[in-house]
C-alpha cells in the first residue's frame, strides 16, 4: 500500500527563520501526484500545491518553495523567512493508481503542525 | 462565490441517536469525499463518490453511510454514532479527476458524541 510519512510531528521556530516541512513517500506506481494542504487554527483546509510524478522541477511561490526528489521519494515544503501568519498544520498527501484496499488512491501524511513565534 | 458547504458547524449528540451532516457544493464537480480528522492520525477518508449514484468505501467506512443522489449534495449518515466518532469531519470535492486534483474543502463539522 502506498504511504505518506511526515515525521516531524510539530516543529517550532522563531518568527524569520527559514524552515523546511519534510514529506516522503512511497508507492508502487510510477505516475502519481503530489499535493501540500495548510490547516491554520480557523481549520479550513487549503491547498497548496499539486506536483505530478513526471516534474521534478522544484516550484518557488514567493516565501515557498517545494523539492520534489524522486531519487528519495521525497517532497518538501520550505518557507522563507516564517511569519506568525505560517502557524498552521501542514499536510503532505500522494495519490496514485494503487493504493491498496478500498480507499481510491489519496492518502494523506499525518500532518506536521507548524508554530511561528514572534 | 464557489464553496463547499457543510452543516452544521458544531453537533454535540449522544450515543445511538442518527444523525445526517450535510455537504453541498455549487462548483458542479463530480468527485466528492468525507473525511475525519483525529490528534496524530492525519486525515482519513471514510468515504468517497466518483459521480451521481456511485459510492465506495475510503480507509474508515465502518459507522458510517453516505448518498449521492444529486451531484452537488453528499450527506454523511451516522445511524448510530458512538463516542469512537468524536471527531472533527471535512467533506471535499474536486472537478473530474477526483484525487488527481486539487481538493476544495468545507469549513468542518466538529461533532461529540457523548
Amino acid at each position: 500500500a502506498q504511504k505518506v510519512t511526515q515525521a516531524q510531528t510539530e516543529i517550532s521556530v522563531v518568527e524569520k527563520e527559514d524552515v523546511t516541512l519534510d514529506c516522503v513517500y512511497e508507492t508502487r506506481d510510477t505516475t502519481y501526484y503530489l499535493f501540500w494542504y495548510k490547516q491554520p487554527p480557523s481549520g479550513e483546509l487549503v491547498f497548496l500545491i499539486r506536483r505530478n510524478s513526471f516534474d521534478e522541477q522544484n516550484e518557488i511561490s514567493g516565501r515557498y518553495s517545494w523539492n520534489f526528489q524522486k531519487s528519495t521519494s521525497s517532497f518538501n515544503f520550505t518557507i522563507t523567512a516564517s511569519q506568525v501568519v505560517d502557524s498552521a498544520v501542514y499536510f503532505c498527501a500522494l495519490s496514485s493508481l494503487y493504493s491498496g484496499g478500498g480507499a481510491d488512491g489519496l492518502t494523506f501524511g499525518k500532518g506536521t503542525h507548524l508554530i511561528i513565534q514572534p | 462565490e464557489a464553496q463547499v458547504t457543510q452543516n452544521p458547524r458544531y453537533l454535540i449528540t449522544v450515543t445511538g441517536k442518527k444523525l445526517t451532516v450535510t455537504c453541498s457544493q455549487n462548483m458542479n464537480h463530480e468527485y466528492m469525499s468525507w473525511y475525519r480528522q483525529d490528534p496524530g492520525l492525519g486525515l482519513r477518508q471514510i468515504y468517497y463518490s466518483m459521480n451521481v449514484e456511485v459510492t465506495d468505501k475510503g480507509d474508515v467506512p465502518e459507522g458510517y453511510k453516505v448518498s449521492r443522489k444529486e451531484k452537488r449534495n453528499f450527506p454523511l449518515i451516522l445511524e448510530s454514532p458512538s463516542p469512537n466518532q468524536t471527531s472533527l469531519y471535512f467533506c471535499a470535492s474536486s472537478p473530474e479527476g477526483g484525487r488527481w486534483e486539487k481538493l476544495f474543502f468545507g469549513s468542518g463539522t466538529q461533532l461529540s458524541v457523548l
